[in-house]
């Protein structure tokens, strides 16, 4: 079946510097990959997309990178601040598929 | 706008005992889906809606019922309500099923059955 895992489940990085938070999905049909941000007592917020005909998408302090052919996507935070602190989540969708499916998420530690 | 909204926040409940969980959406969104996130682990989709009067299952439906008398509300109910059932349970909403629609969550309602 379909999946979509992350590589560890938590990260700790000091504040300023850079994060990089991997993310492993198996289903080569994917069309449309999205990282979402979970802070504690909240639902899930979109942070950044990237569709499967592209490697990059860059945000404002986030990029995201896709790479088919090991089927791995990445969430870069740079300059990562305390209010970066939360459980990210990589998902994958197809279209009219009706569900996006979710990793386990990757909790990230920012410390001062 | 408010968004998507859940009620209640919080609930126990005993085991056997019934409740319906309200999401409701602001946004005119057509589809709607309710999720569970049990600890450390991603969300798993119980069952969705493409549009007002429809319903559709997804990865974990047993145990749970839905329905969608009207656009803007989508109600999960447990009809016995088990242990394995406690979990925080998310709604969310989008406007479209394309890949690139961004789905809105909902806070939460968290749910524990004793």
């Amino acid at each position: 079946g379909e999946s979509v895992g992350l590589h560890l489940p938590t990260l700790s990085v000091q504040e300023g510097d850079n994060s990089i938070i991997n993310c492993a999905y198996s289903n080569s049909a994917s069309d449309y990959f999205i990282w979402y941000k979970q802070e504690s007592g909240k639902g899930p917020q979109f942070i950044i997309d990237i569709r499967s005909n592209m490697d990059k998408r860059q945000g404002q302090r986030v990029t995201a990178l896709l790479n088919k052919t090991v089927k791995h996507l990445s969430l870069q935070i740079a300059a990562t601040q305390p209010g970066d602190s939360a459980v990210y989540f990589c998902a994958e969708k197809r279209h009219y598929a009706g569900k996006s499916t979710f990793g386990d998420g990757t909790t990230l530690t920012v410390k001062p | 706008n408010a968004g998507v909204t859940q009620t209640p926040k919080f609930r126990v409940l005993k085991t056997g005992q019934s409740m319906t969980l309200l999401c409701a959406q602001d946004m005119n969104h057509e589809y709607m889906y309710w999720y569970r996130q049990d600890p450390g682990m991603g969300l798993r989709l119980i069952h969705y809606s493409v549009g007002e009067g429809t319903t559709a299952k997804g990865e974990v439906p047993d145990g749970y019922n839905v329905s969608r008398l009207k656009k803007q509300n989508f109600l999960l109910g447990l009809e016995s309500a088990a242990p394995s059932q406690t979990s925080v349970y998310f709604c969310a909403s989008s406007y479209l099923d394309t890949s690139w629609d961004e789905q809105y969550f909902g806070p939460g309602t968290r749910l524990t059955v004793t």
